[in-house]
């Protein structure tokens, strides 16, 4: 049974500090990392995908991924109101292209 | 920027009648999915869809549910039977190409509602 894992929260991080959510996937032939981000009553939004261990970096976002440890995360830097949402982590095996999200992370950003 | 549309954004129905979510993907996409996410539960996969034929179901996507694409532009989840636990948000999804390492673009999503 493939799996993504994450702390449903909620995570309070106070305006303009560092966000850091994190994710664990059991299936060890997942390729593709995806983190996305709902807010409430909402569809997934894209926020960020990585493919390769070490470090993605997109505006005030960066995805870590280390595959040894199965282990995804996303820093968010300079958090605002609007970053509040629930981050979800998706894990996506190739050739098995449909992916796997985990029960997400609820992030508020206090002002 | 090109999305993907579903209609209707909210359908309620009694349990047993059959409904049909609607969805039209990205242009020049030619992977199709369907998700289904319960209130306050994970997004779960249900179908993948490429060149007229399902690539992979899930166990969640039984002999109720069906996909067709009747045109060259829609892609519609059918559930013929509905139960009261069928009430969730069904998103569709689409990407360029299959295979893997792709980004799924969602559409926003049809809430339906079994009583």
């Amino acid at each position: 049974q493939k799996e993504v894992e994450q702390n449903s929260g909620p995570l309070s991080v106070p305006e303009g500090a560092i966000a850091s959510l994190n994710c664990t996937y059991s299936d060890r032939g997942s390729q593709s990392f995806f983190w996305y981000r709902q807010y409430s009553g909402k569809s997934p939004e894209l926020i960020m995908f990585i493919y390769s261990n070490g470090d993605k970096e997109d505006g005030r976002f960066t995805a870590q991924l280390n595959k040894a440890s199965q282990y995804v995360s996303l820093l968010i830097r300079d958090s605002q109101p609007s970053d509040s949402a629930t981050y979800l982590c998706a894990a996506e095996m190739n050739r098995d292209d449909k992916i796997i999200f985990g029960k997400g992370t609820r992030l508020h950003i206090l002002p | 920027e090109p999305e993907v549309t579903q209609t209707p954004s909210h359908q309620v129905t009694q349990m047993g009648q059959e409904v049909i979510l609607r969805c039209v993907p990205i242009s020049n996409h030619l992977y199709f999915y369907w998700y289904r996410q319960i209130l306050g539960q994970k997004v779960e996969f249900l179908v993948s869809f490429y060149n007229n034929e399902i690539s992979e179901k899930s166990e969640i996507f039984d002999d109720q549910f069906s996909v067709e694409r009747p045109d060259g532009s829609n892609f519609t989840l059918k559930i013929r039977s509905t139960k009261l636990e069928d009430s969730a948000m069904y998103f569709c999804a689409s990407t360029e190409q299959g295979g893997g390492g792709e980004t799924q673009y969602f559409g926003p999503g049809t809430r339906l509602l079994v009583l």
